[in-house]
């Protein structure tokens, strides 16, 4: 099956900094990678994905980039704010759409 | 956007009895629902995968005895914890499968067994 790494574990980051977590995948059949946004007592809401036809992929200050050949996508968070803080967990699914996570990124944003 | 109610958000059991959350699509029609458990500062785990009219299939090392699963109609699927023993504590999350557009989780459920 399926097997997602993410790094870091813990980030700390000063407001307005970037924060950046990686993750990679083994499974090459791989073609759906969401991000997801995790708040304490809470369901994971979806903040960005992308497919496997697309390298990279914005939305305001949220972007993330995918290299198919490598097989590792990232997360970038620009411009943090004090409410980015949470625990973030990117995913990877394929045909059987069975979503497979990564361990999880708990960011603090230190205003 | 669409979204999938999970209700109770959270429940404290004794030990022995059973537990059923539900999770209802609102405004969208959910072929699939995944169930997940989360320990505290762990990632989620998925449990079972269910097709609305069939019976759910469960990942290795799942009890489907005891964790019921049943998706009768299109926008309902629930999970029975049967029989709930302290170690069954966690967070249950269940997720619809949106085709095109992705998955919508719920807000969770935070089930205590004491």
């Amino acid at each position: 099956g399926e097997n997602v790494e993410q790094h870091p574990s813990t980030l700390s980051v000063q407001e307005g900094d970037s924060a950046v977590i990686k993750c990679t995948y083994s499974d090459s059949a791989s073609n759906y990678f969401p991000w997801y946004k995790q708040e304490l007592g809470k369901g994971p809401q979806l903040i960005i994905d992308i497919r496997s036809n697309v390298g990279e992929k914005k939305d305001q200050r949220i972007a993330v980039t995918l290299n198919k050949t490598a097989k590792h996508f990232s997360l970038h968070i620009t411009e943090t704010q004090p409410e980015d803080s949470a625990v973030y967990f990117c995913a990877a699914s394929s045909h059987d759409y069975k979503l497979s996570f990564g361990a999880g990124t708990t960011v603090t944003v230190r205003a | 956007g669409a979204v999938v109610s999970q209700h109770p958000s959270w429940v404290i059991c004794k030990s022995g009895t059973s537990v059923k959350i539900e999770c209802r699509s609102l405004d969208f029609q959910a072929t699939t629902m995944f169930w997940y458990r989360q320990f505290p500062k762990q990632s989620l785990m998925l449990m079972a995968t269910s097709n609305e009219g069939s019976k759910a299939t469960y990942e290795q090392g799942v009890e489907k005895d005891k964790f019921l699963i049943n998706h009768a109609s299109l926008t309902l699927s629930t999970l029975t914890v049967t029989s709930a023993h302290p170690e069954d504590s966690s967070f249950y999350i269940c997720s619809a499968l949106l085709t095109g557009s992705g998955y919508t989780f719920g807000s969770g459920t935070r089930l205590t067994v004491v």
